[in-house]
């Protein structure tokens, strides 16, 4: 079946602009999860669904930064008024269960310029 | 709270060599472990993971064994080839947790 998926593939925008970043997970997968990967920092976890409900947060850099899970499926991270350390790769992934294994997308390359 | 730690790159090997990719780990309690690989330009995948002390995950020759008494997971591989050029990334989730915490990763390339 189809893994999981995300677009734009890359975005490019200018400081101070919002972007909405999509994800698509695998069907039936109740657990969703945003990573992002920058080359100062490595993979970082940014937030947790289950189902439509994000229990865990913590991740989340800024209060510019937000998600939404709708229909216990597609997600949305939106980041406001980007800023250049926004620029990195912003990955998403899905599992069964929230301690099943993690399938991830192939990621969202933002660049902030 | 935890963190991995692995073995800076890059590491260039020739064809056939021997693969050793140090990682140890801090955690509270019994962490579950893996290690996912990025080839290039596609998305991370799961390598292989060992969820218990001594166990050994395997995949594709690679091997890494979960070794409590030293907090490590190293990766190994008998004899590389280039198609295993790729970044390699060593991760745990806490004891029933779902969070994955990275390595910084390593960037490996074969040879011919």
């Amino acid at each position: 079946g189809a893994g999981v998926s995300q677009s734009p593939s890359n975005k490019v925008t200018e400081k101070g602009k919002d972007v909405e970043l999509r994800c698509d997970p695998i069907s039936g997968h109740t657990a969703l999860y945003w990573y992002r990967q920058s080359l100062g920092q490595g993979l970082e976890f940014l937030i947790y669904f289950q189902g439509n409900s994000a229990p865990d947060k913590s991740g989340l850099p800024s209060d510019r930064f937000s998600a939404e899970r709708t229909g216990g499926s597609v997600s949305t991270l939106t980041i406001q008024r980007t800023q250049q350390e926004d620029s990195a790769v912003y990955l998403c992934a899905s599992s069964f269960l929230s301690v099943s294994e993690q399938f991830f997308g192939p990621g969202t390359r933002l660049t902030v310029l | 709270g935890n963190s991995v730690t692995q073995m800076e790159g890059p590491v260039t090997l020739s064809e056939e060599a021997f693969l050793t990719i140090n990682c140890t780990y801090t955690a509270t309690g019994y962490p579950s472990l893996f290690w996912y690989v990025q080839y290039p330009g596609e998305g991370l995948q799961l390598l292989l993971k060992a969820t218990k002390a001594d166990d050994k995950g395997s995949n594709k020759g690679f091997e890494a064994t979960y070794r409590k008494e030293t907090t490590s997971f190293h990766l190994e591989k008998g004899s590389v080839q280039v198609s295993d050029s790729a970044v390699y990334f060593c991760a745990m989730t806490g004891a029933g947790s779902y969070q994955l915490t990275f390595g910084k990763g390593t960037k490996l390339s074969v040879i011919p």
